[in-house]
């Protein structure tokens, strides 16, 4: 069966440190990686995907098959960043996504 | 574009009552995903529509639970008859199928307090 395990439910860090939010997925299949993020009082959006190996608001994530994992990174955290973050796993076209249980960043000033 | 909405945003109700959820999606998007969210299970997937067709609703969790779109401008998600269990935050999502990378764009939300 298809999961996604996001083994921290809180996260706080100080602001100009380093972040990493652990996603681990299964599924036996190609899968598609993506971090959705929900800041305070707004909709949950798409921050980035694996498959475009692009880094958004400083964000990065890398696709490791080998460990099954799609970890979210970014070098100097800010204020701005503390959110909430949800790891999924895209299959059926993508068009079924399954989310983790999302992990809450708190930057500290 | 106002992005998807969803009616009402709060809605607070009494077991056994029937509740109806609604959701306009994105003008143009042909794929629509009901999700529920709650503390103990997280963001789960309800159903989707493409093309107003149900293709999966294997997250629908009993049949007190029905899902319809009538239209391509149109959703509901309906609860009959509610129970406590099923408080919790429902969201309706939208994409164009086909598009890169199939983006789901999330509406604001239903908060549903069954008493």
């Amino acid at each position: 069966a298809q999961r996604v395990t996001q083994p921290e439910k809180l996260l706080s860090v100080f602001k100009g440190a380093p972040v990493e939010l652990k996603c681990n997925y299964s599924y036996s299949g190609s899968p598609e990686l993506f971090w959705y993020v929900q800041y305070s009082r707004q909709r949950l959006q798409l921050l980035l995907r694996h498959i475009s190996r692009e880094s958004i608001k400083g964000f990065t994530a890398d696709l490791n098959k080998g460990e099954t994992s799609f970890h979210l990174k970014k070098p100097f955290a800010q204020e701005e960043d503390s959110a909430m973050y949800y790891c999924a796993l895209g299959f059926q076209g993508a068009q079924k996504l399954v989310f983790g249980q999302g992990t809450r960043l708190t930057i500290n000033p | 574009d106002a992005g998807v909405i969803q009616s009402p945003r709060h809605e607070v109700t009494e077991m056994g009552q029937e509740v109806t959820l609604r959701c306009k999606p994105i003008s143009g998007h042909n794929s629509l995903f009901w999700y529920r969210q709650t503390m103990m299970r997280g963001l789960e997937l309800l159903i989707y529509f493409n093309n107003n067709v149900p293709i999966d609703d294997s997250g629908m969790p009993e049949d007190r639970f029905s899902a319809k779109m009538p239209n391509a401008s149109f959703s509901t998600l309906k609860i009959q008859p509610s129970e406590p269990r099923d408080s919790a935050v429902y969201f309706c999502a939208s994409s164009l199928a086909g598009s890169s990378y199939n983006e789901q764009f999330f509406g604001p939300g239903t908060r549903l307090t069954v008493l």
